[in-house]
């Protein structure tokens, strides 16, 4: 049974460049949440896809934008990109349910560096 | 406002001592979980335990033990004889709505032999 994976596992990119991250959920998940997590920092929450719409949004600008496709997986784009958005991105997979608390899988990231 | 406190930035201790990661919470919900994470420096997240707000029994696994205290708004995390491979850091993480986890500043834990 296949984790949550994400690619690529590293990237650098220049300011003012575009970066797309992707994600895959783990089997049988349908619900896609993007985390950043700066160097010496707990994980801050981006957004939320679930049946490919924006469920719930953290706060980060426009210039960070998603996608979830039809098989669950999600994409993660970053426009502009400044020096201070360089950091691990997590994704995280659950499946949405009645009731109670839906856990998430988390995947290793992807660690963006901006110079 | 959601909000999680980690205050202890950094632990060290020698192996075999017990060592407590501190986490305080603020939330104006009655239903919201609590969540335990440790981080290798591999970076992936492994989850380690799931509390729910009206659940405040202290749980014990292994050498590790989780106590729950609503009336301080606090969930703290203890290893009992720590070894090496406790190294790591270590989130406290609320979650209300939507299951969006909102993460303390993380505590590093280092195990000396």
């Amino acid at each position: 049974d296949a984790g949550v994976t994400q690619s690529p596992t590293h990237l650098i990119k220049t300011r003012g460049q575009q970066v797309t991250l992707r994600c895959s959920p783990k089997s049988g998940h349908d619900t896609v949440s993007w985390y950043q997590q700066a160097l010496g920092q707990g994980p801050q929450f981006i957004f939320q896809y679930y049946e490919e719409e924006e469920r719930q949004r953290g706060n980060f600008p426009d210039r960070f934008s998603g996608h979830q496709f039809p098989n669950y997986s999600s994409e993660l784009n970053v426009n502009a990109l400044l020096l201070g958005d360089s950091a691990l991105y997590l994704c995280a997979s659950s499946l949405v349910g009645g009731g109670s608390y839906n856990e998430q899988f988390f995947g290793p990231g992807t660690r963006l560096t901006v110079l | 406002a959601q909000k999680v406190t980690q205050a202890q930035t950094e632990i060290s201790v020698v192996e075999k001592e017990d060592v407590t990661l501190d986490c305080v919470y603020e939330t104006r919900d009655t239903t919201y979980y609590l969540f335990w994470y440790k981080q290798p420096p591999s970076g992936e997240l492994v989850f380690l335990i799931r509390r729910n707000s009206f659940d405040e029994q202290n749980e014990i696994s292994g050498r590790y033990s989780w106590n729950f205290q609503k009336s301080t708004s606090s969930f703290n995390f203890t290893i009992t004889a720590s070894q090496v491979v406790d190294s790591a850091v270590y989130f406290c993480a609320l979650s209300e709505a939507f299951d969006k986890l909102i993460f303390g500043t993380g505590t590093r834990l280092q195990v000396f032999p």
